[in-house]
């Protein structure tokens, strides 16, 4: 009974360096999406995909790229990682339509030196 | 877009009800929702109401929605403290979500 599954939970990057966010679901859901959580903001959206070969930005986008792989993965990169882009990073599941609720990872917490 | 605002700190006592409220501004808005985050955790579905409904009553929580106003709110009754958290509102307009900033719920024993 995974759900949504993020990893890793935690990473330390230097400025510059790239790595991959992975997220997986297990719930069958044609919708998945990338969160990312600052204090005091609440959360953003950074990309979605509403079904399996489709990407759409979101709120803020610059500085991330996004790949759905298949129907259960999709997965976030950050080319060349700048401190700006510390923060807890969550992954998302739900239906494409009908009542819209959005099944969340754990979150990835990531800070950049 | 949808823009949703909450107070950021709320404090209740042991055994009295909160309120958490929020505002939001796209009244194309289908659902509305109510996450619950512990610390260290990602978020967790509480409750949700469609924009054609003005309350909606689940155990102790009930969610009331002013339309008119575009005022939703959150009601636990009878808090716990393990009620303690950050509870974000959300609002569902053309497939994407928008959040709140998030209300912490300090308990007071």
């Amino acid at each position: 009974n995974a759900g949504v599954t993020q990893t890793p939970k935690f990473q330390v990057l230097k400025t510059g360096q790239s790595m991959t966010l992975q997220c997986a679901q297990d719930m069958n859901h044609n919708s998945m999406y990338w969160y990312r959580q600052d204090p005091g903001m609440g959360l953003r959206l950074i990309y979605y995909s509403a079904s399996e070969g489709t990407t759409d930005k979101g709120e803020v986008p610059n500085g991330y790229n996004v790949s759905r792989l298949n129907k259960r993965e999709f997965s976030l990169r950050l080319e060349s990682a700048a401190p700006s882009q510390t923060s807890v990073y969550f992954c998302a599941s739900s239906e494409l339509d009908g009542d819209g609720i959005q099944y969340f990872g754990a979150g990835t917490r990531l800070s950049v030196l | 877009g949808e823009d949703v605002e909450q107070s950021l700190f709320l404090s209740v006592r042991e055994g009295d009800s909160s309120v958490i409220n929020c505002t939001y501004t796209d009244s194309s808005s289908t659902y509305l929702y109510w996450y619950k985050q512990e610390p260290g955790a990602g978020l967790q579905l509480l409750t949700y109401i469609f924009s054609n409904m003005d309350m909606k009553q689940d155990q102790r929580l009930t969610v009331l929605l002013n339309k008119k106003d575009k005022h939703l709110s959150l009601r636990i009754a009878d808090t716990q403290t393990g009620d303690s958290a950050i509870y974000f509102c959300a609002g569902l307009s053309r497939r994407v979500l928008t959040f709140g900033t998030g209300t912490r719920l300090t308990i007071i024993p």
